[in-house]
């Protein structure tokens, strides 16, 4: 069964420092999203990409966060600088198509902690 | 504001027992709502999706039903195993907008033996 793949799953940094985090959404998933899950709370939107666009970035900290779709495929989240508060699950998700009723499917997540 | 409310926070039963999860939603407009279950350190699986039409849905163990009049759903899980330890998340999507989730706190499940 085809997943979401993330990396890594796992990242320690400190603050101040870069970090990266990668998503392969499942094939021919044209819409990818990006979702910062703090501990004990439920997933939060921070970008939507339809193929290569953004179409939601309304709640991404632009000041330090970004976020690539470049060829419409593979994703990439930056942090920089990464701050205390950062610490979270980073999750990627995507879908055939951003109608509604179409199903979400989730990557694993990559767990960030900022020392 | 969109909102979506889930109890209890946290559950502990016996394996083999039944429970019931509940979610309250202030969405507008309602698309459709959503149960997920996210182990430990994944991401969140879907289980159900049930639109204004449907009030109940089954996967297995798991039962959702959904009450549109007064925006309430509720999980129903029967004859629990250790495997459904779990967050449950209750997910509303808002109608009209590009599949917008807007996701609930989660109730944590434990099933001990």
């Amino acid at each position: 069964e085809a997943e979401v793949a993330q990396s890594p799953r796992y990242k320690i940094t400190e603050k101040s420092q870069a970090v990266a985090f990668w998503c392969d959404p499942i094939s021919g998933h044209a819409t990818l999203y990006w979702y910062r899950q703090i501990l004990g709370q439920g997933p939060e939107l921070l970008v939507q990409f339809q193929d290569e666009s953004v179409v939601d970035d309304s709640q991404l900290p632009k000041d330090r966060f970004s976020a690539e779709r470049l060829k419409g495929v593979d994703s990439t989240l930056k942090i920089q600088p990464a701050e205390l508060g950062d610490s979270a699950m980073y999750l990627c998700a995507s879908s055939l198509g951003d109608r509604e009723k179409v199903a979400q499917y989730f990557g694993p997540g990559t767990r960030l902690l900022v020392l | 504001k969109n909102q979506v409310e889930q109890s209890p926070q946290s559950l502990i039963i016996l394996e083999g027992k039944n429970c019931t999860l509940q979610c309250n939603y202030t969405v507008s407009p309602f698309s459709n709502l959503r149960w997920y279950k996210q182990d430990t350190g994944r991401g969140p699986v879907s289980l159900t999706i049930m639109t204004f039409s449907e009030n109940t849905k089954s996967n297995g163990r798991y039962t959702a039903t959904l009450d549109a009049d007064t925006k309430q759903s509720s999980l129903h899980i029967t004859a629990s195993q250790l495997s459904d330890s779990a967050s449950y998340i209750c997910v509303v999507s808002v109608g009209g907008a590009t599949n917008k989730l807007i996701f609930g706190t989660g109730t944590l499940l434990a099933v001990q033996p």
